[in-house]
């Protein structure tokens, strides 16, 4: 199947600062890319949908000035969790998928602890 | 989008078939099934995807029954390292179509 890396794949920071995490389609161009977050113990929870070129779609409950996304290119997506908090912490996974695959393809996620 | 429900967890040991059930009664028409496979502090993994009837592929197989509102993974011999997490989702996984995640199924594999 399709490879998608994220970076990094974990990352500690000081409470008030940004955290960027980076999404790539390695092999395809993903036309929407998707970000999770999960808490321990929990299951996914889709945050937001972005597609190429255009502003994310947030899910209900999700600040999207706390959590900036931008998908410039058909196979990188980025998203900023800016002025991070200690409930922020948690595993942030990113998917993609192409008009012509019948699958999203899950990244290995970005472990984000902040002080 | 359809909902699922699994059970919260299985055990089983080395060796033996596991099969996990998922209902999942308001499934639409264009729907297809697909079972995902997570380990701790990884993303999910794609294990199977179907739409009716059997699929099998190199790891598992897949049950589906004539009106579709459930399905059945099947595990033949399962080891030690297929403890994880299974998750059912049902849906149109292509563009731009959203997924949710329901609770998952812990799978604990002892020796």
């Amino acid at each position: 199947g399709a490879v998608v890396s994220q970076h990094p794949s974990w990352v500690i920071c000081k409470s008030g600062t940004s955290v960027k995490i980076e999404c790539r389609s390695l092999d395809f161009q993903a036309t929407t890319m998707f970000w999770y977050r999960q808490f321990p113990k929990q299951s996914l929870m889709l945050m937001a949908t972005s597609n190429e070129g255009s502003k994310a779609t947030y899910e209900q409950g999700v600040e999207k000035d706390k959590f900036l996304i931008n998908h410039a290119s058909l196979t990188l997506s980025t998203l900023t969790v800016t002025s991070a908090h200690p409930e922020d912490s948690s595993f942030y996974i990113c998917s993609a998928s192409g008009t012509s695959d019948n699958e999203q393809f899950f990244g290995p996620g970005t472990r984000l602890t902040v002080l | 989008l359809a909902k699922t429900t699994q059970p919260i967890s299985m055990d089983s040991y080395e060796g033996q078939e596991v099969n996990i059930t998922c209902s999942h009664n308001n499934i639409a028409t264009n729907d297809y099934i697909t079972w995902y496979q997570q380990f701790p502090s990884q993303g999910p993994r794609f294990i199977i995807q179907g739409y009716k009837t059997k699929v099998t592929n190199e790891v598992a197989s897949l049950f589906i029954p004539a009106d579709r509102k459930s399905s059945t993974l099947s595990l033949p011999r399962v080891s030690l390292s297929d403890t994880a997490v299974y998750y059912c989702l049902v849906g149109q996984f292509s563009g731009y179509s959203t997924l949710t995640f329901g609770k998952g199924t812990m799978l604990l594999v002892s020796p």
